[in-house]
């Protein structure tokens, strides 16, 4: 089993569309969790990372954490076709794993016009 | 200010034969990172670097390894190189070792034939 599971998709939405990532995780010592766009290409840039359980938002992006249940989402509000890209969830613990992010697979996202 | 740099954009080489790829991190950044991104497989972490010393090594064999100059900027190394080790190699360095907002390049493409 991999530490971080994240469904590939593709997802594909019309423009506006809420869309909903997510990602599933095993390993309880992560303590941070970061959500990172990669268009083709490119390399991931990183749109925001939270620590502990809880919501975060930065314009029309939420970040949402239970650690509870080991799950974290990412919410795109009022998607565009620009958020076309693959996003990556990643995470961190401290210990010897210390500077490792572990990411999941990406899941494909479309938003079309 | 310039983001993260590497170098070549791609390279092709030999089975067997050794690659040397580049990164110069963000100015001010202490710590760079290693991911390989092969295909079906999501990035994978190789090699941490910070004050010029390793600090951690992903689950890759000895022929992958690397070194941090006095500038910060990295050199990685692939020896023996195998077909298997096709992907993108990407760069990513931090403020210090908050590996939570960590800038990647753009990546090298390393094609083995």
């Amino acid at each position: 089993q991999k530490e971080v599971e994240q469904d590939p998709g593709p997802l594909s939405v019309p423009e506006g569309a809420i869309v909903s990532l997510n990602c599933t995780y095993s390993n309880s010592a992560f303590q941070y969790f970061m959500w990172y766009r990669q268009y083709s290409r490119k390399g991931p840039e990183l749109l925001m990372y939270t620590y502990s359980s809880g919501n975060k938002e930065d314009g029309r992006f939420t970040a949402q954490v239970d650690k509870s249940s080991k799950y974290i989402s990412l919410f795109i509000r009022d998607s565009q076709p620009s958020d076309s890209a693959t996003y990556l969830c990643a995470m961190t613990a401290g210990g010897t794993s210390y500077g490792k992010l572990t990411f999941g697979q990406g899941t494909i996202l479309t938003v079309h016009p | 200010e310039a983001g993260v740099t590497q170098s070549p954009t791609h390279l092709i080489k030999t089975r067997g034969q050794q690659a040397t790829l580049r990164c110069s991190p963000i100015s001010g950044h202490t710590s760079v990172y290693w991911y390989q991104q092969a295909l079906g497989l999501g990035l994978q972490f190789l090699l941490w670097y910070d004050e010029g010393e390793e600090r951690n090594r992903g689950n890759f064999p000895p022929r992958f390894s690397g070194r941090q100059f006095p500038n910060y900027s990295s050199e990685l190394n692939v020896n023996a190189l195998e077909l298997e080790d096709s992907a993108l190699y990407l760069c990513a360095s931090s403020l210090g070792m908050m590996n939570t907002e960590a800038f990647f390049g753009q990546g090298t493409r390393l094609t083995v034939v």
